[in-house]
C-alpha cells in the first residue's frame, strides 16, 4: 500500500494563478482532510470530507475549494493564489475504528510558494 | 474554540534520559487526545491515543498520561535515543465526533548522544 500520496511535491505560483493539489489514499478511508502548516502556527485544518461527495469547512477555508468526487481522492484548489497561501500543505485520511478513534494518516506534504 | 499549548522551545536532553513533553488545553473537554511525531520535511505520524477515562497509556518506550482536571497530557519517552529527535504534536478532537482534530504547535525534541 502506498498510503496517502500527494502531488505535486513542490510548486511555485505567481500571485493570481490557480492550481489544484491532489491527494490520493489507497486504504479505503472514509475521512479525508487538508491542512496547512506554517512556522509557529502548527497544523490548521482547511477543509475536510466525511465521505465521497461531501465536504466541509475547517478552521481556515477562505481562498480554497475542495472536491471529493471519488472516495480515494481529495482535491484542494486555489483559484487565485496569494502570497499568504505560501505554506506546506498536508493531506490526511482516517477511518472510524471499533472504539471510535480516528487516528490520521498523513501524506508527505506539498511545499507551495506564491510570489 | 479549542486552544492547545505545547512548549514552543526545543527540549534538549541527553541520550538515555527520559524526555517529558507537555500539552495543555483550554475551553473543551475532549473525549480523547492523540500524539504524533513529525520529522523534518515529512508528514506527522500517529503514535498514541488516550481516552478521557484512561489515566495512562504505554507503547514500548512511550507513555502518555491524561489529566482531565488539569486539562493536561504528558508525553514521556524513556531511555531516549538520538533517533527520537523530532517534533511531537498533540491533537484533540474538536467535536468528539472524530471529524476535526485541532493540533498544538508541537515541541521539538533533540536527543544528544
Amino acid at each position: 500500500n502506498a498510503g496517502v500520496t500527494q502531488t505535486p511535491k513542490f510548486r511555485v505560483l505567481k500571485t493570481g494563478q490557480s492550481m489544484t493539489l491532489l491527494c490520493a489514499q489507497d486504504m479505503n478511508h472514509e475521512y479525508m482532510y487538508w491542512y496547512r502548516q506554517d512556522p509557529g502556527m502548527g497544523l490548521r485544518l482547511i477543509h475536510y470530507s466525511v465521505g465521497e461527495g461531501t465536504t466541509a469547512k475547517g478552521e481556515v477555508p477562505d481562498g480554497y475549494n475542495v472536491s471529493r468526487l471519488k472516495k480515494q481522492n481529495f482535491l484542494l484548489g486555489l483559484e487565485s493564489a496569494a502570497p499568504s497561501q505560501t505554506s506546506v500543505y498536508f493531506c490526511a485520511s482516517s477511518y472510524s475504528t471499533e472504539d471510535s478513534s480516528y487516528e490520521q494518516y498523513f501524506g508527505p506534504g506539498t511545499r507551495l510558494t506564491v510570489t | 474554540s479549542q486552544k492547545i499549548e505545547q512548549n514552543s522551545e526545543a527540549l534538549n536532553i541527553q541520550e538515555g534520559k527520559t524526555a517529558t513533553l507537555t500539552c495543555n488545553y483550554t475551553n473543551y473537554s475532549p473525549a480523547y487526545l492523540q500524539w504524533y511525531r513529525q520529522d523534518p520535511g515529512r508528514g506527522p505520524v500517529f503514535l498514541l491515543l488516550i481516552r478521557e477515562n484512561e489515566k495512562e497509556k504505554r507503547k514500548e518506550r512511550l507513555k502518555v498520561t491524561f489529566d482531565t482536571t488539569l486539562k493536561q497530557s504528558l508525553f514521556h519517552i524513556t531511555a531516549s535515543q538520538p533517533a527520537d529527535s523530532a517534533t511531537y504534536l498533540c491533537a484533540l478532537d474538536e467535536d468528539n465526533a472524530g471529524n476535526m482534530l485541532t493540533f498544538g504547535g508541537g515541541t521539538r525534541l533533540m536527543v544528544k548522544p
